[in-house]
């Protein structure tokens, strides 16, 4: 198992369009987290998951985003009707047991024109 | 509310000297744990160091350390021997209740 993977690195879309994302957690973990990290900002949490329960959802997080993690492995995000403001790196991290220590993917940067 | 707030947004070092980076947090939470991420330029962001609340000892991890201040809700990050493998951009972070609370960042430059 080499990491957490992330599928499109790069997604260039047009105002209005939907556009998902998949994370693929390192294998034995069970916590599923999706961040939003704008340019010169640290990451902002948008969502956990517990094996395949979304335990956690930000307020950030608006009614056109939506997360699912089937069967407790890999997860999606999806974005329906982007705007310019949802221009961003999404960041998928996972983690196993009581340490919290979160292993990060290497992000899906979204371009909204 | 949880916040983080790491007051340098840059910091800069000589190759082999030793640099603090500082961090700040607040909350009313009594079990948490505390982070420094590492993210360099174009990568993805990786563990450096992480802390219990609720142990004393400050923790260390060969060159990195942290100076935990729990009644200051302070938790530095000590790099020695700088090496400009270092440089990147560091996250102070902050875990309860299922989430996790990031500062902003400082920017670290290792002078060869």
């Amino acid at each position: 198992d080499t990491g957490v993977s992330q599928d499109p690195r790069h997604k260039i879309t047009k105002r209005g369009q939907n556009v998902t994302f998949r994370c693929d957690p390192i294998s034995e973990h069970n916590r599923l987290y999706w961040y939003r990290q704008t340019l010169g900002q640290g990451p902002e949490f948008l969502t956990y998951f517990q094996n395949e329960a979304q335990l956690e959802k930000s307020r950030l997080l608006s009614d056109r985003f939506s997360a699912e993690r089937p069967k407790g492995s890999f997860s999606t995000l999806e974005i329906q009707r982007t705007e310019q403001g949802d221009s961003a790196m999404y960041l998928c991290a996972s983690s196993f047991g009581q340490g919290h220590e979160q292993y990060f993917g290497p992000g899906t940067r979204l371009t909204v024109t | 509310a949880q916040t983080v707030t790491q007051s340098q947004p840059e910091m800069s070092v000589q190759e082999a000297e030793t640099v603090t980076l500082s961090c700040t947090y607040d909350t009313s939470e009594s079990d948490y744990y505390l982070f420094w991420y590492k993210q360099p330029p174009s990568r993805q962001m990786i563990l450096v160091i992480r802390q219990e609340a609720y142990k004393q000892q400050n923790a260390t991890e060969n060159r990195f350390s942290v100076n935990f201040q729990k009644a200051a809700k302070s938790f530095s990050l000590k790099i020695s021997d700088s090496q400009l493998g270092d440089a990147a951009m560091y996250f102070c972070a902050f875990y309860t209740g299922n989430q996790f609370y990031f500062g902003t960042g400082t920017s670290l430059t290792v002078i060869p």
